[in-house]
């Protein structure tokens, strides 16, 4: 089992929908958690952190479940400039941080 | 945004060449890491320096060596590499273990 799990997709979602993604981890002491966004040929670039109590900045919302060691991310009201590469960070403890694969998402218009 | 900035942005070199990719961090960080991303492959942790100090190598081959001589630069030094090392190579700094990195824009080698 891979430690850090995504859809690959890629997610085709017209302007305007809601879109959400999964991750799974295997590492159940992992204790920090982060959604990145990474653009074609471009760095990661954070999106946001991850809270066992759920978080929102703006469209975009990210939620925990320790217990079934899963994290996702909703993107409400999708835009053009959503369509990007959306990678699960897992931090399994001191300076082992593990990168999902990512799952690509476009927005049509 | 030059918070982590990675030179050189590109580079071919031929596999018995010497080069060396160079970071360096504005951001007051104590940890800083070296990943490697291929073509539809996750990224790969390969070093971390924490205050200038490797904490992590991450089964890398010997051909790739990194220095830290401070807590603000590092520095990978190739040698010998083969095409199949042909790939994103990016660094990003943390303030402490577990907390959020960021990234340099990364430097694309190809080798011939």
């Amino acid at each position: 089992r891979k430690e850090v799990e995504q859809d690959p997709g890629p997610f085709n979602v017209p302007e305007g929908a809601t879109v959400a993604f999964n991750c799974t981890y295997s590492n159940s002491a992992s204790q920090s958690f982060f959604w990145y966004r990474q653009d074609c040929r471009k760095e990661p670039k954070l999106l946001m952190s991850v809270y066992s109590s759920g978080n929102e900045d703006g469209r975009f919302t990210a939620q925990l479940n320790r217990a079934s060691q899963y994290i996702s991310l909703l993107i409400r009201d999708s835009k053009l400039s959503d369509s990007a590469t959306y990678l699960c960070v897992v931090n399994g403890g001191g300076f082992k941080t593990i990168f999902g694969a990512g799952t690509r998402l476009f927005v049509k218009a | 945004e030059t918070g982590v900035t990675q030179t050189p942005r590109h580079l071919v070199m031929g596999m018995t060449n010497k080069k060396s990719l160079k970071c360096e961090q504005h951001l007051g960080h104590n940890a800083m890491y070296w990943y490697k991303q291929s073509a539809k492959k996750p990224l790969e942790l390969m070093f971390v320096y924490s205050l200038e100090e490797r904490v992590e190598n991450n089964s890398v081959p010997s051909r790739f060596s990194p220095e830290c001589p401070n807590s603000s630069h590092l520095f990978l030094h190739l040698h010998t590499l083969q095409p199949e090392d042909s790939a994103l190579y990016l660094c990003a700094s943390s303030r402490e273990q577990g907390t959020e990195a960021f990234f340099g824009q990364g430097t694309r080698l190809t080798v011939v």
